[in-house]
């Protein structure tokens, strides 16, 4: 079967420019994260949906991220006027049950590099 | 403020050159400990998750275990395929608190 997958693998921006990242999790899974991850770093958590609901938003580093999943499947993460900062790759992960306690399966990431 | 530290950052071995990697973790409310291996360019793949102190499990020549505030990840005659960066994750709630990971190079 498929796993996660996401698109596109490579992005590069101009600082203050928009992106959308998106996120097809594997079928039929109801929980969905987003990690970032910077080099050399392991992955930091951004933001955690159970189905179409955001439970958790706690780790959006400002109101420039956002994130949503509005049928309960493919999810896709903007960034507002991109800052230099903003340079990682980020990760989308989804298991099958709620709340974490199943493994997480990560997709290959997006390499985001804002000039 | 939960904490996951991995050490050493990086490891060479020799092919065969038994070794452990260790986790060392900080939180409250740990719900289970898991290890992941991550290829360069690539996602992180599951490897194992712990619930309670004691608890083992095995895979080839991968087995982890964990204490009350620990975790090894011990590699039996390793062979250069094992070369990647081992991480491991501590799920408090319902998020992963990653340590920065092992970067482990065997070679032939």
């Amino acid at each position: 079967g498929a796993g996660v997958s996401q698109s596109p693998r490579y992005k590069v921006a101009k600082r203050g420019q928009d992106v959308a990242l998106r996120c097809d999790p594997i079928s039929g899974h109801v929980s969905l994260f987003w990690y970032q991850q910077a080099l050399g770093q392991g992955p930091e958590f951004l933001t955690y949906f159970q189905n179409e609901a955001q439970l958790d938003k706690s780790g959006l580093p400002s109101d420039r991220f956002f994130a949503e999943r509005p049928e309960g499947s493919v999810s896709t993460l903007k960034i507002q006027r991109t800052q230099q900062e903003d340079s990682a790759v980020y990760l989308c992960a989804s298991s099958g049950g709620p709340g974490g306690a199943q493994p997480q399966h990560f997709g290959d990431g997006t390499r985001l590099s804002i000039l | 403020e939960d904490q996951v530290t991995q050490s050493p950052e990086a490891l060479r071995l020799q092919e065969g050159e038994s070794s452990s990697l260790n986790c060392s973790y900080t939180v409250s409310g740990l719900r289970g400990l898991f290890w992941y291996r991550q290829d360069p360019g690539k996602g992180p793949e599951f490897l194992f998750t712990l619930y309670s102190a004691g608890e083992e499990k095995e895979k080839e020549r991968l087995k982890a275990t964990l204490t009350k505030k620990e975790s090894f990840l011990h590699i039996t005659a390793p062979k250069p395929e094992d070369s990647a960066t081992y991480l491991c994750a501590a799920l408090i709630g319902s998020r992963l608190t990653f340590g920065e990971g092992t970067q482990l190079t065997v070679n032939p």
